[in-house]
């Protein structure tokens, strides 16, 4: 079946590390994208990306990376630089641009981040 | 560019209806719903498309009035998996925004 893979489910991390978060689909969905959520608060984009080698920052971009070298893939790395990581991270995908089309998101089963 | 929900929390007995709204500021091309259960991912319900193109959920309903960018989801006779926080996403331009968020519980 196919859906969006997200490891690992939890995620711990000692401060002025960097980790990556892993983010694999075979959906063959061109959009992928990554949301941040907060305890009771809705989500935020962290980065998006709608073709290969190619991505834009979201809202909260600063102290992210990521990269798009595969279609099936959109790993994000949280740096040193975020000074309050301990979230939890969503992966999404979708076929279209967002008002391109009628499809939704597909979204993993997300990563919970926790610095300690 | 958040769009903003209404209400914010909902408590419903099984078998009640309920209604909720989303308003943006901004000009909508569409309006996504979603749901989420605590600690899991949201969960794609219904799209509302400008023009009345709608691809969604069978016992789920939702209206969207261009002109007043708000768009409505109704849910009728709510059973105990209802249970949620609902959002409704709009697309501008090349991005996705997710609402405030509704918080609906079903109590038997």
């Amino acid at each position: 079946d196919g859906g969006i893979t997200q490891s690992p489910k939890y995620l711990f991390r000692k401060e002025g590390q960097n980790v990556t978060l892993s983010c694999e689909q075979n959906l063959n969905h061109d959009a992928m994208y990554w949301y941040r959520q907060d305890p009771g608060q809705g989500l935020r984009l962290i980065y998006y990306s709608q073709i290969v080698n190619d991505f834009q920052k979201g809202d909260i971009a600063e102290g992210y990376s990521v990269s798009r070298e595969k279609k099936e893939s959109f790993p994000l790395t949280v740096t040193s630089a975020q000074k309050n990581p301990t979230a939890f991270y969503l992966c999404a995908s979708s076929r279209q641009k967002p008002g391109q089309g009628i499809d939704g998101y597909t979204f993993g089963s997300g990563t919970r981040l926790t610095v300690v | 560019q958040q769009p903003v929900q209404s209400p914010q929390a909902v408590i419903l007995r099984e078998g009640e209806d309920a209604v909720i709204n989303c308003s943006s500021s901004k000009a909508l091309y569409s309006v996504h719903w979603y749901r989420q259960k605590h600690g899991e991912a949201p969960v794609f319900l219904m799209i509302l498309l400008k023009g009345g193109e709608q691809k969604g959920h069978e016992k789920i309903s939702a209206s969207f009035n261009e002109k007043k960018q708000q768009s409505s989801l109704y849910l009728t006779a709510s059973q105990l998996s209802y249970s949620g926080t609902y959002f409704c996403v709009s697309a501008m331009g090349n991005q996705f925004y997710f609402g405030t968020g509704t918080s609906l519980t079903v109590i038997p």
